[in-house]
């Protein structure tokens, strides 16, 4: 039932670009996402809503496919920083209060 | 000022005791929830509350109690603790409409010997 994420890790050198996955079985209103660093809380990153309404980070650019029940993260030219657990958060169309998390992708950026 | 506070960052306890865990959002938010993340990093629902409601329990055990005397706190209560329990709890609060984001609790390392 967790949305499935891919992929699973991804190690990335500095100035790369990485794509993360986020596939739900049911029917989404709306997907954000988050990326949590080792030992912290998940920290909110973008909003992507149904109509193509998108809110947050400035630096990364995310796409939501309604009818696929996808959505995809995009990660350029990435930094030192990125490096982290990244994790999509998705409701239903069904209700507000099941908010649930994907499986999470490791993400490392190297020197 | 925290948005949302959590306590304590970590506990150690024995098998078969009880432990609490508390959870305060100074946000206004209507809808906090209780999230475990076990050691592989999946972040998995247990509880969410509307309004000190009730909204959702995801088959979690019963020995698991989850308590909001009022929609600024959120505390979970756990008895006859298992070496399952073993994760990290982490507490959120979102606001009331379906475009925003959830802020987390700093989370709490339970770990149970």
């Amino acid at each position: 039932q967790q949305p499935v994420q891919s992929p699973q890790a991804v190690i990335l050198r500095e100035g790369e670009d990485a794509v993360i996955n986020c596939s739900s079985s049911k029917a989404l209103y709306s997907v954000h996402w988050y990326r949590q660093k080792h030992g912290e809380a998940p920290v909110f990153l973008m909003i992507l809503l149904k109509g193509g309404e998108q809110k947050g980070h400035d630096k990364i650019s995310a796409s939501f496919n309604e009818k696929k029940q996808q959505s995809s993260l995009y990660l350029t030219a990435s930094q030192l920083s990125y490096s982290g657990t990244y994790f999509c958060g998705t409701e239903s169309t069904s209700g507000t209060y099941k908010y649930i998390f994907g499986t999470g992708t490791r993400l490392k950026v190297l020197a | 000022d925290t948005a949302v506070s959590q306590t304590p960052k970590y506990l150690v306890t024995q098998m078969g005791n009880d432990k609490s865990i508390k959870c305060e959002q100074n946000l206004g938010h209507d809808t906090m929830y209780w999230y475990k993340q076990d050691s592989k990093k999946f972040l998995k629902i247990m509880f969410s509350y509307n309004n000190k409601e009730l909204i959702i329990n995801e088959t979690v055990p019963n020995r698991f109690s989850p308590k909001s005397p009022d929609k600024a706190h959120l505390n979970l209560h756990i008895n006859s603790l298992e070496l399952g329990d073993s994760a990290v709890y982490f507490c959120a609060s979102r606001g009331g409409t379906r475009d925003t984001e959830a802020f987390f609790g700093q989370g709490t390392r339970l770990t149970v010997v």
